[in-house]
């Protein structure tokens, strides 16, 4: 079945303990990409990658690192998570861009006490 | 990027037609316009996409007119379980890289 595994479903951390965030797809896609999502904001995107070795930021990278060493991963890292990044976090990917359709994750709900 | 502007919330009955439209004055040429629907808690799924003019599937209906500025995604008979959240999304399959999804619109669908 084409889909797109993220780990762990929900998380409780506290401030500074690095953690990562899992995203896995099986459909080959070129694209994959992270997004939070909080309360009346709707989905934001953190990082974007087009391929293997090739990341970008999204509108709201700061405190996440991102890595894409195998087509198939994409984790999402945070080196030293604060309150603020408590939020819901989905992984995507496509075939080839932004504009194509996206397929998303089940989402990672993440709590930073 | 095109940036995209929808009504925050609507309200519908069952059985009714919807029609909830996005607003994208920045579209550029190869941008593609694409609907997704979101429940709590869930990933957004795909729901429609489109180019021009109408295009239609089991689920929904997206008419595009000829200036592209908006586009208007159509559910027809909407029952309870369509109540969720919808996201307007434009870009290009080769260089939108970049995804601006805004905050959606907030259907509420009541019996």
């Amino acid at each position: 079945e084409a889909q797109v595994t993220q780990n762990p479903r929900y998380l409780i951390t506290v401030t500074g303990k690095k953690l990562t965030v899992t995203c896995s797809q099986n459909m080959n896609h070129e694209y994959m990409s992270w997004y939070r999502q909080d309360p009346g904001l709707g989905l934001r995107q953190i990082y974007y990658s087009m391929n293997v070795e090739v990341t970008d930021k999204g509108d709201v990278p700061e405190g996440y690192k991102v890595s894409r060493k195998e087509k198939r991963n994409f984790p999402l890292i945070l080196e030293s998570p604060s309150p603020n990044q408590t939020s819901l976090y989905f992984c995507a990917s496509s075939l080839v861009g932004g504009g194509e359709k996206l397929f998303f994750g089940s989402g990672t709900q993440l709590s930073v006490l | 990027l095109a940036k995209t502007t929808q009504p925050i919330s609507m309200d519908s009955y069952e059985g009714q037609e919807v029609n909830i439209t996005c607003s994208h004055n920045n579209i550029a040429t190869n941008d593609y316009i694409t609907w997704y629907q979101q429940f709590p808690s869930q990933g957004p799924r795909f729901i429609i996409q489109g180019y021009k003019t109408k295009v239609t599937n089991e689920v929904a209906s997206l008419f595009i007119p000829a200036d592209r500025k908006s586009s208007t995604l159509s559910l027809p008979r909407v029952s309870l379980s369509d109540t969720a959240v919808y996201y307007c999304l434009v870009g290009d399959h080769t260089g939108g890289f970049k995804t601006i999804f805004g905050a959606g619109t907030r259907l509420f669908v009541k019996a």
